[in-house]
């Protein structure tokens, strides 16, 4: 199973809301990764976590908040949000988070996405 | 057909020719590069990849050349098909801190015509 799960695969939100993004591999990866994506760009990290704590914060808003709670499940929990944070926000996984030597290792699977809207 | 990346962002190539997709990176501390492919509605897929002590690697109907020097890939895809219509994205793989950073290049729309 090779697979990345996410869940809702569309989230529409007010701005006073709170809503959580879920993502889910069942293939032993102790890497979780969040991206951003707006339309029509590249991919923009978030977060990442590693061995299930979080190793790197791109500087993101603190109206974005990730959990990891267990190695299996990644959240990003989104209270506050503001139109421009309508994107595709996406969920990878890898196997080792600082492994390079073979692509097995590094190589980071990506899940569908979440396409949110923030009215 | 050929695109120079970040300077034009969509590619139209004829079924059956083949496709150069070009694309600048800029961290010299970078150690493996990666093409991705994605499909509307779809995250990105893993093409194939070339560490930073190599210049050329082959795959299936894929080809990734590197030049360090000017810090510059390229993806050529042969025979290009019409499932090859995606958006492609080079990626910088790096070490930081204590978690390896994937960093996107702007993409490349290639459209494949019947």
């Amino acid at each position: 199973d090779t697979e990345v799960t996410q869940t809702p695969k569309h989230l529409v939100m007010g701005m006073t809301n709170k809503k959580s993004l879920k993502c889910e591999q069942h293939m032993g990866h102790r890497a979780m990764y969040w991206y951003k994506q707006k339309a029509k760009k590249p991919p923009e990290l978030m977060f990442v976590y590693s061995y299930e704590k979080l190793s790197i914060n791109e500087s993101v808003p603190s109206r974005f908040s990730p959990e990891c709670p267990n190695s299996s499940l990644l959240n990003l929990h989104l209270h506050a949000l503001q139109p421009e944070d309508s994107a595709l926000y996406l969920c990878a996984s890898s196997q080792d988070p600082a492994s390079g030597g073979h692509r097995d290792y590094y190589e980071q699977y990506f899940g569908p996405g979440t396409r949110l809207t923030v009215t | 057909g050929e695109s120079v990346g970040l300077h034009l962002p969509t590619l139209s190539v004829q079924e059956g020719d083949n496709s150069i997709i070009n694309c600048a990176y800029s961290n010299s501390a970078s150690d493996y590069f990666i093409w991705y492919k994605q499909e509307s509605g779809k995250g990105p897929q893993f093409i194939i990849d070339i560490r930073s002590n190599m210049d050329k690697r082959q795959g299936q109907r894929v080809t990734v050349l590197l030049n360090k020097t000017v810090k510059h890939l390229s993806l050529q895809i042969a025979a290009t098909q019409p499932g090859d219509s995606a958006v492609y994205f080079c990626a910088e793989n790096h070490l930081s801190g204590s978690a390896r950073q994937l960093t996107f290049g702007s993409g490349t729309q290639l459209t494949v015509l019947p």
